[in-house]
This record gives C-alpha cells, structure tokens and sequence, in this order.
C-alpha cells in the first residue's frame, strides 16, 4: 500500500519567515495530493491540494510543488502569521483495489508562528 | 454548502453501552467516509461508502458497525467498545470516491470526541 512520509514533525518560524513543509509518497500510482490544516480541537480543512498533471499551484501565501519523478511534494508557506499556527497533513489519493480511492495521510507537522 | 455536520459533539459511553454517530452532508455527494483520530496523529480510515455500498472495511474490529441509509446519511453503530476506542472520529465525504479521474476533495465534518470509560 502507499506510504507517505512528512517533515519536519514540528517546525517553528518568526512571523513573517516562510514555511517549508516536505512529503514523499511510495505509490507511483497515486495522481492527487491535499493539504489539511488542523487547528486544535477542530476538523482538518484543505488549504490546496495538487493533481500529478501539474508540477506547481498557489493560493495567494500557499503554494504546493510536486516532483512526480522524485514522489515528493511540498507546501510553501510564505510571510507566516500567527494564524498559521496549526498541524498541517500531506495526503496521497490512491486506488484501494476495491473499486474506490482513498487518502493515506502523513504523520503531520505542527508549525508555530511566533509574533 | 460544503458542509459535513455531525452529531453529538461529544459523547461519553460506558463499556456496556450502545450508542450511535450520525453525519451528514447536502453536497450531493456520493461517498462518505469514517475516520478515528488520536491526539497528535493523522486520521486513520476506518470504512468507505461508494453510491450508499461499504466499499472499505480497514480490518475494523465488529464493535464498530457502519450504515448508510441514504446517499446523505452515514451513521456509526458502537457497542462493548474499549477505553482504547476513545478519540475524535471524523466523517467525510467527497462528490465520488471511484473516478481516479476527479479531484474527489475530502471534505471534514467537525468530528465526534468519543471518551468510553
């Protein structure tokens, strides 16, 4: 089955610095990869997500890379604020082999911006 | 409306009881999810309805019995649980969970914060 691995597992940055966030994916079947940002006590929210027919997309101070030869993708976080704060998951769709797609997720990253 | 709604918010259950979550979402979708989260970790999938059919059964023990009585409804059936059960669980749903071809984002309800003791 797919395996996705994801650094950093926590990660601290000023206000205003950039984040970078890191996962890699085992299935070179796997063809759509989200984003979920949790803040405590809430449900995951996507942010942006990317399909492997494109190498880059963002959303305003989110952008997502994707490296299909590597099996690696990437949020970019930039001019971080506190607001930000939350543990964000990577996620790979793949076909379950049982006539229906599902996301195997990664262990997350908790990010903390400092004021 | 993107909206997953769940109920109860929280619940608190004995070993011996029987209980029920509900979810439910308008978005016309045609899958719909459950998820057990534990603190600091990524959900973890439990069952896959495609088309109101269990698709998935992630090896979930039988004290976790799952329902679907309508494309908007998903309901999770719990009895004799163990206080190791104790966690969020999260439904979800997606337009359709059997075309690779879309995107089928996942969307989240709030979740359930079961506490069995």
């Amino acid at each position: 089955g797919e395996n996705v691995e994801q650094h950093p597992s926590t990660l601290s940055v000023q206000e205003g610095d950039s984040a970078v966030i890191k996962c890699t994916y085992s299935d070179s079947a796997s063809n759509y990869f989200p984003w979920y940002k949790q803040e405590l006590g809430k449900r995951p929210q996507l942010i942006i997500d990317i399909r492997s027919n494109v190498g880059e997309k963002k959303d305003q101070r989110i952008a997502v890379t994707l490296n299909k030869t590597a099996k690696h993708f990437s949020l970019h976080i930039t001019e971080t604020q506190p607001e930000d704060s939350a543990v964000y998951f990577c996620a790979a769709r793949t076909h379950s082999g049982a006539g229906s797609y599902q996301l195997t997720f990664g262990k997350g990253t908790k990010l903390s911006v400092i004021p | 409306d993107t909206e997953v709604t769940q109920t109860p918010k929280h619940l608190v259950m004995g070993m011996t009881n029987k209980k029920s979550l509900k979810c439910e979402q308008h978005m016309g979708h045609r899958a719909m999810y459950w998820y057990k989260q534990k603190a600091k970790k990524p959900p973890e999938l439990m069952f896959v309805y495609s088309y109101e059919k269990l698709s998935i059964n992630e090896s979930v023990p039988s004290r976790f019995s799952p329902e679907c009585p309508n494309s908007s409804l998903l309901n999770l059936h719990l009895h004799a649980l163990q206080p190791e059960d104790s966690a969020l669980y999260l439904c979800a749903s997606s337009q359709d969970g059997t075309s690779g071809r879309r995107t089928d984002t996942q969307y989240f309800g709030p979740g359930t914060r079961l506490t069995v003791l």
